[in-house]
Formats: structure tokens, C-alpha cells, sequence
């Protein structure tokens, strides 16, 4: 079964700190995808990363990494400096095979991160 | 280039009622999803339609229905509105089935009182 598990609900970090949201997801698909979204307080969910599962290759993106491990089935997500603007709930996400299944998406229950000023 | 488009943003509809949500995807996109975010149930896949055809179904009954138009915008229908069923309806533009990129809109807020 597919299953995409965030176990920290809430985070508050102090301005300029950083901070890493873990997730943790369950398949038995060899190709599979991973991403991360941002949620805004506005609703839209932003689209931060995507990963495939033949690409463990850790990934920076200005403030933002990404650490891939098949071998603890962990997607994790640092923010370096974290600023205000970061506060948003973010969420995991897997798709499996999409020739089976298309594009649908199976999403951990969140993070809501808060950056304190 | 235009991003996807939901309308309306808010609803308050009553008990029994029907409603009918609107969503247009990216130019170009041919796929779209739509999911339903409740705070107990978190994001959960409602179905995906491509080329005007369903393609994918998620575990919802079928009071939740949905529809592609040739131009690829969807409508997706609720009939017989319970109050369990008010959340957040976000729908997602792909550009093409199985193409692993989704950009979603920034969502329906349904209200059944």
C-alpha cells in the first residue's frame, strides 16, 4: 500500500534558523516520484521538487535542500536561514508508476511550519 | 502564461443541495485532477480526467462526479450535499496523463451548512 507519513505536525523555528521537515513514505513500485509542495495561507499548493526514485542525488535550491535515502524510504526537506516567508504548511507526496495510475498523488499529512520574527 | 484557474473561491451551499466547481487548467495542460483537503482527512485524490475521459478514480461515492470538456477545462459535481462534505477543492493541471508534473490552483472553499 501506498502511504506517505509527516510525523511533525507543527514546527516553530526562530528566524534564521533552519529547520528540516522529515517524511517518510511507503511503496512497493520501483519507479515512483517524490515531491514536495508549499501551502500558503492563500491555498494554492506550490510545487517545490520532484524526484524519481533512480535519482538519489541530493538537491539545492537557493535556501532550500532536499535529502533523498531509499535505504530509510526518507525524503527529507531543509530550510537554510529559514525568513518569515517561509511559514506555510508543506506537505510530502508520492506518485507511483504513472502509466498506472496517472497523475494521482498520495500526500503526507502536512507540516505547518512557523517562523517566528 | 496563465496559471490554473478555479472558480468560484468560496461557496456556502445548503444540505441536499448540488454544486457544480469549475476549474481550467494550464494552456497546453490535457490532464486534470481534483482532490478533496479536509482537516481530518487531509489531501485525499478524488479522480483524474484526460482527454475528456475519466482515467482515475479515488475512494469518494458517487454523489461526486465529474467532467472534461474538449478545451480540457473540468467541472466536478457534488450532488446531495452533507456537511462532511465541505472542504477545500483543489484541482491539478497536468500536461498529459502519467506526466508526473502537477500544478495545482488555488482551490474551491465549500461550506455546506
Amino acid at each position: 500500500a501506498q502511504k506517505v507519513t509527516q510525523a511533525q505536525t507543527e514546527i516553530s523555528v526562530v528566524e534564521k534558523e533552519d529547520v528540516t521537515l522529515d517524511c517518510v513514505y511507503e511503496t512497493r513500485d520501483t519507479t515512483y516520484y517524490l515531491f514536495w509542495y508549499k501551502q500558503p495561507p492563500s491555498g494554492e499548493l506550490v510545487f517545490l521538487i520532484r524526484r524519481n526514485s533512480f535519482d538519489e542525488q541530493n538537491e539545492i535550491s537557493g535556501r532550500y535542500s532536499w535529502n533523498f535515502q531509499k535505504s530509510t524510504s526518507s525524503f527529507n526537506f531543509t530550510i537554510t536561514a529559514s525568513q518569515v516567508v517561509d511559514s506555510a504548511v508543506y506537505f510530502c507526496a508520492l506518485s507511483e508508476a504513472p502509466g498506472n495510475t496517472g497523475n494521482q498523488f498520495y500526500f503526507g499529512t502536512g507540516t505547518s511550519l512557523t517562523v517566528i520574527p | 502564461k496563465a496559471g490554473v484557474t478555479q472558480t468560484p473561491r468560496y461557496l456556502i451551499k445548503t444540505r441536499g443541495q448540488q454544486v457544480t466547481l469549475s476549474c481550467s487548467p494550464i494552456s497546453g495542460h490535457r490532464s486534470v485532477s481534483w482532490y478533496q483537503q479536509t482537516p481530518g482527512q487531509g489531501l485525499q485524490f478524488l479522480f483524474e480526467y484526460f482527454s475528456e475521459t475519466q482515467r482515475n478514480k479515488g475512494n469518494f461515492p458517487g454523489r461526486f462526479s465529474g467532467r472534461q470538456f474538449s478545451n480540457s477545462r473540468s467541472e466536478m459535481n457534488v450532488s446531495t450535499l452533507e456537511l462532511g462534505d465541505s472542504a477545500l477543492y483543489l484541482c491539478a493541471s497536468s500536461p498529459a496523463w502519467g506526466s508526473t508534473e502537477a500544478f495545482f490552483g488555488q482551490g474551491t472553499r465549500l461550506t455546506v451548512v
